[in-house]
């Protein structure tokens, strides 16, 4: 039963470092997302993925990348970590089958705390 | 330019008493509007929704009013009960997107 996981929980690194955050979920669901939380500032949306193969950006993509590795995996990648990147991550899913219709909730993982020195 | 907002940071609430969280929407596209608790260290769980041709939900204790008018979606809690304790996101949705928008958070506390 374990819906969202993401890896690492935890994660210090160096200015410049890189690093890559990841997201698997196995419910099946077809969109994928990547926030980050602030204190103030809510969740904000990086990136999602509305289906396997696709990707666009969210509110705040500067920074990062994504790759939607396939149906379950959506990883969430800092090429050069500078400490305005501190944050809260958090990867969530939904099953959005019909973009018509769907209020279909997201599902979160637990999140992973980055701290960028 | 923010679309969702809550604009109380913070609630102290009575254990047993009504606890009533505010969030005001700017984006008349909106077609769905949903609520989130999270708690310390873990991901927001999803809480309960409402569509916008409708303009209250109920389940158990947890209800949610929408006045489209006024662009303003209320949650009520009752009873409050001090495991309610939490930080609880209103988010918006609109069909033909895949994006939730959500606002800042609101830190509710139930007092024992």
């Amino acid at each position: 039963n374990a819906g969202v996981t993401q890896t690492p929980k935890f994660q210090v690194l160096k200015t410049g470092q890189s690093m890559t955050l990841q997201c698997a979920q196995d419910m099946n669901h077809n969109s994928m997302y990547w926030y980050r939380q602030d204190p103030g500032m809510g969740l904000r949306l990086i990136y999602y993925s509305a289906s396997e193969g696709t990707t666009d950006k969210g509110e705040v993509p500067n920074g990062y990348n994504v790759s939607r590795l396939n149906k379950r995996e959506f990883s969430l990648r800092l090429e050069s970590a500078a400490p305005s990147q501190t944050s809260v991550y958090f990867c969530a899913s939904s099953d959005i089958r019909d973009r018509r219709y769907s209020n279909q909730p997201q599902h979160f993982g637990d999140g992973t705390r980055l701290s960028i020195l | 330019d923010q679309q969702v907002k809550q604009n109380s940071p913070s609630l102290s609430v009575q254990e047993g008493r009504i606890s009533i969280l505010n969030c005001d929407y700017t984006n008349s596209m909106f077609d769905y509007f949903l609520w989130y608790k999270k708690y310390p260290a873990e991901g927001p769980t999803f809480l309960i929704s409402i569509s916008s041709i409708k303009d209250k939900n109920e389940d158990g204790r947890f209800t949610v009013f929408l006045n489209k008018s006024a662009k303003h979606l209320s949650l009520h809690i009752v009873p409050s009960q001090p495991g309610d304790s939490a930080v609880y996101f209103c988010a918006a949705f609109t069909s033909g997107t895949y994006k939730y928008i959500f606002g800042t958070g609101t830190r509710l506390k139930v007092l024992a």
